[in-house]
Order: C-alpha cells, then structure tokens, then sequence
C-alpha cells in the first residue's frame, strides 16, 4: 500500500460546484495530516492544516478520519481561482517524535465558467 | 519580508558539471528540506536539516549532496553523479520537525528548475 494516495483527477467541474477530494494514508500512527495546493509550474502552498475535529476555512473543510486513515477536502461554491493540484500530506511518524512530511502525487482541479 | 527564497529560478548544466542550488530563509526556522519533483509525480525528499551543521539523507539523496553551517541556508549541490537531474527543486523549512503539532508545517521557496542540457 502505498504511503499517502489521492485520486490523481483530473476533476472537471463548473463555477460554483460542490467537489470533494479524498486521501488515504497508510501509517497509523501518522500525527500531522496537511492540504497543500499547487499551481502550475509554482510551489506547493499551504491551504490548511486538518484536526482531529475537523476545521472549516471559509469556502473548505477539512476532515480526518483516523479509523479509516482517510482525510477529505470539500471545496464549496467553486471560483476559476480554485483551479490548481491539491496536495495531500501526511507526517509519517515511525515511532518517535521526529518524522517526515510525505506528500500523495495530487488531485488536478480544473474549475470551467 | 519573510520568506524562503531560492536561486536561481533557472539553471543549465551540462552533463558531468556539479551545480549548486542555494536556499535562504529568515523565518529564524530550525528545520530545512531539499525536495525533487518530477513531472506528474509527488514531491521526493532528497535531504533534510533538523539543525545547524547535521543533516540525514532523504529519500533519493544518492548523487546530491547538502550542508548547513548557518541556520539560514540550506545549500544542494547536484552532483555529476546524479544520473537524471532534470527535475524541480524545492527548498522548505518549518519551525521543527516534530511530529504532532504545527511546528512541523512546511513552507516552500519558489522552487528552482535544473535542465541538464
């Protein structure tokens, strides 16, 4: 199985559309799970970190659900901005304290007017 | 401002040349890291600092090699033994590297493309 996986996408959607994105990640005892997006040709930003309870920015809402080892992205009411690669990361813990950032390959949004 | 920044934006090298990419920070971060990303791929660790003058191999670090005498900058050097260096490279620090909490959140410099001509 592999570390962290999204659906690679592309998801095609129109102005205003509801989409999801799902993550799966393979270690459990994983404590730090993030959403990045990325632009084209363009570094990976920070779009939000994601709690155990959940957490809502504005238009996105994170989710983690630590039984299933799976995280969600909802992005509502979509903008043209919105387009880019959403990255899902997850800190691999393997049993200390220290552990590494592992990113999944990306889920390509493409938002059409 | 604060911020990572990486240069340059472009290099060239031609087979068998080291080439050294430079990243800076001063976001007074204890934590660096040197990523690879190839098209269509997720991003690949190559090396990280979790302090001055210590690093570790990351995932891919065969070829490259990194050194961190001051905590502001994290040098690459890509290697002539680096048998695939075309790639994107991305330069990130973060307050620590501990799991569990938001120390260990990375922020990116604006990446630097190598094309080995």
């Amino acid at each position: 199985r592999k570390e962290v996986e999204q659906d690679p996408g592309p998801f095609n959607v129109p102005e205003g559309a509801t989409v999801a994105f799902n993550c799966t990640y393979s270690n459990s005892a994983s404590q730090s799970f993030f959403w990045y997006r990325q632009d084209c040709r363009k570094e990976p930003k920070l779009l939000m970190s994601v709690y155990s309870s959940g957490n809502e920015d504005g238009r996105f809402t994170a989710q983690l659900n630590r039984a299933s080892q799976y995280i969600s992205l909802l992005i509502r009411d979509s903008k043209l901005s919105d387009s880019a690669t959403y990255l899902c990361v997850v800190n691999m813990n393997y049993g200390g304290s220290q552990g590494n950032l592992i990113f999944g390959k990306g889920t390509k949004l493409s938002v059409k007017p | 401002d604060g911020g990572i920044t990486q240069s340059p934006k472009y290099l060239f090298r031609k087979e068998g040349q080291n080439v050294t990419l430079s990243c800076e920070q001063n976001l007074n971060h204890d934590a660096m890291y040197w990523y690879r990303q190839d098209p269509g791929q997720g991003l690949r660790l190559i090396y990280y600092s979790q302090i001055v003058n210590d690093f570790q191999k990351g995932d891919i670090a065969e070829g490259y090699s990194v050194s961190r005498e001051k905590k502001e900058s994290f040098p690459l050097t890509v290697t002539s033994a680096q048998k695939n260096p075309t790639a994107f490279y991305l330069c990130a620090s973060s307050i620590s590297g501990l799991a569990g909490g938001w120390t260990d959140t990375q922020y990116f410099g604006p990446g630097t493309r190598l094309t080995v001509l």
